[in-house]
């Protein structure tokens, strides 16, 4: 398995459970944000995404928080199941009109679903 | 469900040595994206790429490392003398445009590029 680099903050719950994984950001200038998940030796996969312009956003089992005075953003998953199980990221950009398009990741956490 | 796909999956080279990893983005997206990922660590931006050109590029982007879309489907990155430090995951993504706020990229499964 991969053992270098930086060590990855973990969360385990139970299956059945809800999850909740949570990302500070830096750039006050983002608009737009976006949860991926990745699993071992795949690229990040699109969850659910947010705007500026909202506080809360829903998907199917998971929710997106967005808090701009704190600068926070938050990924529910509602009934965790082991397909779950994954390093999970946000990720913030400023968009066309803020001068980029490129995404910038957070760190990531190990979301470890228990059966 | 359409997908980005990158060639090849895996890619061992000597230092020194150039590289061209392949991508091929979603059909009808108009924009192009390299990102890297150093094993255990995040994923960071590398170039954005629209109308043919580079629109955006990151410190590490350097003049080792080029661009291009040789076709209507191909997305390639070469790295002209590769370094240990290059050793990385690197992911092609695309996105079908901006509409002035970001917009989804939708990554491939990337190449593990391994430098000796």
């Amino acid at each position: 398995g991969e053992s270098v680099g930086l060590h990855l903050p973990t969360l385990s719950v139970q299956e059945g459970d809800n999850s909740i994984i949570n990302c500070a950001y830096s750039n006050s200038a983002s608009d737009y944000f976006i949860w991926y998940k990745q699993e071992s030796g795949k690229g990040p996969q699109f969850i659910i995404d947010i705007r500026s312009n909202m506080d809360k956003r829903q998907g199917q089992r998971v929710t997106v928080l967005l808090n701009k005075t704190v600068k926070h953003l938050s990924l529910q998953i509602a009934a965790t199941q082991p397909g779950d199980s994954a390093v999970y990221f946000c990720a913030e950009n400023k968009g066309v009109q803020g001068g980029s398009e490129k995404l910038v990741f957070g760190k990531g956490m190990k979301l470890t679903v228990n059966p | 469900e359409p997908e980005v796909t990158q060639t090849p999956s895996h890619q061992v080279t000597q230092m020194g040595q150039e590289v061209i990893l392949r991508c091929v983005p979603i059909s009808n997206h108009l924009y192009f994206y390299w990102y890297r990922q150093i094993l255990g660590q995040k994923v960071e931006f590398l170039v954005s790429f629209y109308n043919n050109e580079i629109s955006e590029k990151s410190e590490i982007f350097d003049d080792q490392f080029s661009v291009e879309r040789p076709d209507g489907s191909n997305f390639t990155l070469k790295i002209r003398s590769t370094k240990l430090e290059d050793s990385a995951m690197y992911f092609c993504a695309s996105s079908e445009f901006t509409s002035g706020s970001g917009d989804e990229q939708y990554f491939g499964p990337g190449t593990r590029l391994t430098v000796t």
